[in-house]
């Protein structure tokens, strides 16, 4: 089954300790991205990538990182979390340009 | 700045009735606008994807219009059901940061 899958699903950490989300896709999809959903904000783009070893930032990069090494995996990685990194995180991943986009089941992340 | 916007915030319906959903964005200069289903806590689907030079796309009870020059766009609901309750979002992809720019959702509620 094609999809983009990310894990964990929830997770609840505290502010400073390091985590990385993976979301990986099985559809040989060029590009990738990270969203973080808010309540009234709606959804950012936190990251992209247009394949391995390009990425650039989003709206919203300030507090993640992102790497691309192979073509199906884009983890988002916080180094220090903070309380306002709270929030539900999707990976998206897409063919082409101007291709429709698949969404992850969503992250739910807290941090204390 | 591309801006989206979707308003109603919410809306409540009685079963079997033909709905609209609105949607529109301020910059025209889009490569494609896709419409996407979430339920409560879950990812996104995408339903609809119209690319800039096409005027509509159908998919089963679902009809989304695109009218680029005046930067807005249109889901029709056809006969809705209470299955159909869900939030709907919608997004223009315009090729910069390879990113999607969200409208923050209509809720729907349909009531048997």
């Amino acid at each position: 089954e094609a999809q983009v899958t990310q894990n964990p699903r929830y997770l609840i950490t505290v502010t400073g300790k390091k985590l990385t989300v993976t979301c990986s896709q099985n559809m040989n999809h060029e590009y990738m991205s990270w969203y973080r959903q808010d309540p009234g904000l709606g959804l950012r783009q936190i990251y992209y990538s247009m394949n391995v070893e390009v990425t650039d930032k989003g709206d919203v990069p300030e507090g993640y990182k992102v790497s691309r090494k192979e073509k199906r995996n884009f983890p988002l990685i916080l180094e220090s979390p903070s309380p306002n990194q709270t929030s539900l995180y999707f990976c998206a991943s897409r063919l082409l340009q101007g291709d429709t986009q698949y969404f992850g089941p969503g992250t739910r992340l807290t941090v204390l | 700045k591309q801006e989206v916007t979707q308003i109603p915030a919410a809306l409540s319906v009685p079963e079997g009735e033909n709905l609209v959903l609105n949607c529109s964005f301020t910059d025209s200069a889009i490569y494609n606008l896709q419409w996407f289903r979430q339920d409560p806590g879950k990812g996104l689907t995408s339903l609809l994807l119209i690319q800039s030079s096409q005027r509509e796309q159908t998919s089963g009870r679902l009809n989304a219009s695109l009218d680029k020059s005046s930067g807005r766009s249109t889901l029709y609901i056809a006969a809705s059901q209470p299955g159909d309750s869900a939030t709907y979002l919608c997004a223009v992809f315009t090729g910069a940061n390879s990113k999607l720019t969200f409208g923050k959702g209509i809720t729907l509620s349909v009531r048997p």
